[in-house]
């Protein structure tokens, strides 16, 4: 079972559609992260949520971090090819340890 | 500023061999983390080294340990090598207890891609 859970696992959509993918937990977290991996790559940070119900936006992203500071949400507005990837959320358990989901693989077709 | 680089980036085994990855971090991160990622299982948490100490490990059999040098750089090796053991090795790097301060990310590098036979 993994600490954190994320859905869907994969999904399709055309260019233009929105999207939400959700990262879900039973344990409560100081902060989640969200990092994006593209193929052939390493994932890279794209926004840190630190307080419960903090929302963040990042041009067409939008974060949310929930109340209970158990899960977050990730929206995307008008998808573009370019979001294409592989969408992780993390958390800190000690010191340096995170724990990843098992991640949404993205794919925005032209 | 360089990224995280390790090497080699990919690699082919045979089943009971050993292998041995290295990583070099961000220059001035002291904390260096191995991660395991595979399609069924994700990004599966290896260990964490700090100032040539490991500080945090992951459920994963003797099999597979670490080491840290005093200029940061890490390696981990895996030995008795299994089928299962096919995946992409990640190491990241970051600033000591910057996550659990919520002020810093994982920087990663491209992996190494081994592949057991």
């Amino acid at each position: 079972t993994q600490l954190l859970e994320q859905s869907p696992q994969f999904l399709s959509i055309q260019e233009g559609e929105n999207l939400t993918v959700y990262c879900n937990s039973s344990s409560v977290f100081s902060s989640l992260q969200w990092y994006r991996q593209e193929p052939g790559e390493g994932p890279v940070l794209l926004v840190t949520v630190v307080t419960g119900g903090e929302v963040k936006k990042l041009k067409r992203l939008t974060f949310q971090f929930g109340d209970a500071r158990k899960d977050s949400s990730l929206h995307i507005t008008a998808a573009q090819p370019g979001d294409t990837g592989l969408y992780l959320c993390a958390g800190p358990v000690q010191n340096n340890d995170m724990r990843f989901g098992a991640g949404t693989r993205l794919t925005v077709k032209p | 500023k360089a990224g995280v680089t390790q090497t080699p980036r990919y690699l082919i085994k045979t089943r009971g061999q050993q292998v041995t990855l290295s990583c070099s971090p961000i220059s001035g991160h002291r904390s260096v983390s191995w991660y395991q990622q595979t399609p069924g299982q994700g990004l599966q948490f290896l260990f964490e080294y700090f100032s040539e100490t490991q500080r945090n490990k992951g459920n994963f059999p003797g099999r597979f340990s670490g080491r840290q040098f005093s200029n940061s750089r890490s390696e981990m090796n895996v030995s008795t090598l299994e089928l299962g053991d096919s995946a992409l090795y990640l190491c990241a790097s970051s600033l000591d207890s910057a996550l659990w301060e919520n002020t810093g990310e994982l920087f990663f590098g491209e992996g190494s891609r081994l592949t057991v036979l």
